[in-house]
């Protein structure tokens, strides 16, 4: 089993729809849960990250983690064709293990 | 603020050439990275120095891959001989502190092995 997993999509959306993406994981050492969106061509941007379990929200964004199910999603609210990018789940052991466990990447598109 | 500066953007060279990718971090950022992504998947760590030493080196390809951080800021990444399966992004990040927990990539250097 994979430590991070995440559906590759694509996902199709309309213009304005809510669009949920999830990534589940079987590690329960990880401690911060990131959310990065890629442009293509682009390297990761870090829309989000979060430590403890709940929601953390910033403008149509919306990161959720639930530790005790090892599942977290994002939420993209009023979801726009500028969204269209790929979406990837990562997370970390924190203290001085730094480095990123990505998922695979979602695949997002937003039909106008 | 500058970002995570790479060079070069593209590269295309034949197997068993070599290449050199080279990386800028963040000012002020101790901590870098070097990130593997294959195209469909997410990037995959290759090492991780902190200042100019190496914290998590145990996913580089020690026999073709070599990483150096000299003084501390700018880093290199070496493949020498390089092989079809080499083919990816080769993404460098850099963070403030070790924990990491807001790593920013730069836009990646893309190498083509033909």
């Amino acid at each position: 089993q994979k430590e991070v997993e995440q559906d590759p999509g694509p996902l199709s959306v309309p213009e304005g729809a809510i669009v949920s993406l999830n990534c589940t994981y079987s590690n329960s050492a990880f401690q911060y849960f990131m959310w990065y969106r890629q442009y293509s061509r682009k390297g990761p941007e870090l829309l989000m990250y979060t430590y403890s379990s709940g929601n953390k929200e910033d403008g149509r964004f919306t990161a959720q983690v639930d530790k005790s199910s090892k599942y977290i999603s994002l939420f993209i609210r009023d979801s726009q064709p500028s969204d269209s990018a790929t979406y990837l789940c990562a997370m970390n052991y924190g203290g001085s293990q730094g480095n990123l466990i990505f998922g695979k990447g979602t695949k997002l598109s937003v039909k106008p | 603020e500058a970002g995570v500066a790479q060079s070069p953007r593209y590269k295309i060279i034949e197997k068993r050439q070599s290449v050199a990718f080279w990386c800028n971090p963040i000012s002020g950022h101790a901590t870098l990275y070097w990130y593997q992504q294959i195209l469909g998947q997410g990037p995959k760590l290759l090492i991780q120095f902190q200042n100019n030493g190496v914290v998590d080196d145990s996913q580089l390809p020690k026999d073709r891959f070599s990483a150096e951080r000299l003084k501390g800021v700018d880093s290199t990444l070496k493949i020498q001989p390089a092989k079809l399966e080499d083919s990816a992004v080769y993404l460098c990040a850099s963070s403030f502190t070790a924990s990491g927990n807001t790593i920013y990539f730069g836009e990646g250097s893309w190498l083509t092995v033909v």
